[in-house]
């Protein structure tokens, strides 16, 4: 069975600072990524995926996020955070069997001045 | 303009009640998904529906029952066999296929008092 793990589940950080919200997961077979945001009381915004080549992938509001298969991880980076960054982070993978996403227990990210 | 709503935004209920969570969608996708999201456990899939008049479970379908009879509607019934129903409920829906985006609702915060 696919899992996802996200290490940190909150990770504060100073305005203008770089940030790195990892996420490893586990399979041995071919993988699609995502990258999700909540902010308060709202439901969920793709941030970016991965599902095949360049595997530096960029997204939204200046995430950008690497595939690293060897260690089977997909930390999301961001080299200059915003106050508005403030939210919830979620990694989430789907492997092709059983057809849905595996989503992380996800980062809450607060950028403080 | 296209997207989906989730109503109400908050529904309060006694204990042993049924309840029935909205959701409607106006992008014409095909599949629709409903997730529960309780803090530090991410979100967990309750059923999805790939098409219409067919739906399958997730991982906590238990306590929980839905209906597809109509591609824009996906409504959820949280049953009075739902052991702890406090929590988040998120719709979202997307194009056939799960590798591609999801595209959540705002959600309907349930508490069982």
């Amino acid at each position: 069975a696919q899992s996802v793990t996200q290490l940190d589940s909150q990770v504060p950080v100073f305005e203008e600072a770089p940030v790195e919200l990892r996420c490893n997961y586990s399979s041995s077979v071919s993988v699609y990524l995502f990258w999700y945001v909540q902010y308060p009381n709202q439901g969920l915004q793709l941030l970016l995926k991965y599902l095949s080549g360049s595997t530096l992938v960029k997204g939204i509001n200046g995430f950008e996020a690497e595939f690293n298969k060897s260690q089977t991880s997909f930390h999301l980076r961001k080299p200059s955070v915003h106050i508005s960054d403030t939210a919830e982070y979620f990694c989430a993978v789907f492997t092709g069997g059983g057809n849905k996403l595996t989503f992380g227990t996800g980062t809450q990210l607060k950028v403080e001045l | 303009d296209g997207g989906i709503t989730q109503s109400p935004k908050y529904l309060f209920r006694k204990e042993g009640q049924n309840v029935t969570l909205s959701c409607e969608q106006n992008l014409n996708h095909d599949a629709m998904y409903w997730y529960r999201q309780d803090p530090g456990q991410g979100l967990r899939l309750i059923y999805y529906s790939q098409i219409v008049n067919d739906f399958q479970k997730g991982d906590i379908a238990e306590g929980y029952s839905v209906s597809r009879e109509k591609k824009e509607s996906f409504p959820l019934t949280v049953t009075s066999a739902q052991k702890n129903p406090t929590a988040f409920y998120l719709c979202a829906s997307s194009i056939a296929g799960v590798y591609n985006e999801q595209f959540f609702g705002p959600g309907t915060r349930l508490t069982v008092l």
